[in-house]
């Protein structure tokens, strides 16, 4: 595997559900983010880590729990979400830092949640 | 202070036209312009990227126009392909630091006729 990946592709929850979507980036950096993306809107960041901690929470709701094992790998915990969460959840990673040449981020391929 | 603005929000250009996109921006902190590509099913992707010490980058048919004293930039695309059809993303960012953050543009959605 290559850049940056993302599981499941595709998930149908209900409001009631607890799931977690899975990031996993191979190119060494050291930063990983979560975007959210609904129709004609801005991507939207949820939170970003940096060296393993969390270093922004872009004010999301609880429901959203993110977590950084290791800065290979990221995750996004759901649960009682609601229909209007439906979008598409990024991932990206980037270097960071002083050697880093500016914040070139990486994307994966998305994760396409629907909430009924 | 924090908004980039993105214009049009669509765009429909014959083959072999050029396309231009246009990003207006606030924070005069900014000082890294990066443009993103996306097509339908996958995660965006760095097209091409600018600084504020140069007025213009070219790649290819992609080139970037920094206009700092007006806080705007724009993409243009020659030679326009119906390959070129995805939706294009400006941003702008901080200093690299720890986790700095991107602000992206609302989008901008091409189409290429054949």
């Amino acid at each position: 595997e290559t850049g940056v990946t993302q599981t499941p592709r595709h998930l149908v929850m209900g409001m009631t559900n607890k799931k977690s979507l899975k990031c996993e980036q191979h190119l060494g950096h050291n930063a990983m983010y979560w975007y959210k993306q609904s129709a004609k809107k801005p991507l939207e960041l949820m939170f970003v880590y940096n060296f393993k901690e969390q270093t922004e929470n872009n004010s999301v709701p609880s429901r959203f729990s993110p977590e950084c094992p290791n800065s290979s790998h990221l995750f996004l915990h759901l649960h009682t979400l609601q229909p209007e969460d439906s979008a598409l959840y990024l991932c990206a990673s980037s270097q960071v830092g002083e050697r880093a040449n500016y914040n070139e981020q990486f994307f994966g391929p998305g994760t396409r949640l629907t909430v009924l | 202070q924090q908004q980039v603005k993105q214009s049009p929000q669509s765009l429909i250009v014959q083959k072999g036209g050029i396309s231009i996109i246009n990003c207006a921006y606030e924070n005069t902190a900014f000082d890294y312009f990066p443009w993103y590509q996306q097509f339908p099913g996958k995660g965006p992707a760095l097209l091409i990227a600018i600084r504020p010490d140069v007025s213009e980058k070219k790649e290819g048919r992609f080139t970037i126009s920094f206009n700092k004293s007006a806080k705007q930039f724009s993409l243009h695309i020659m030679d326009s392909q119906p390959g070129d059809s995805a939706t294009y993303f400006c941003a702008a960012s901080g200093r690299r630091t720890s986790g700095s953050r991107l602000t992206f543009g609302e989008g901008t959605q091409l189409t290429v006729n054949p």
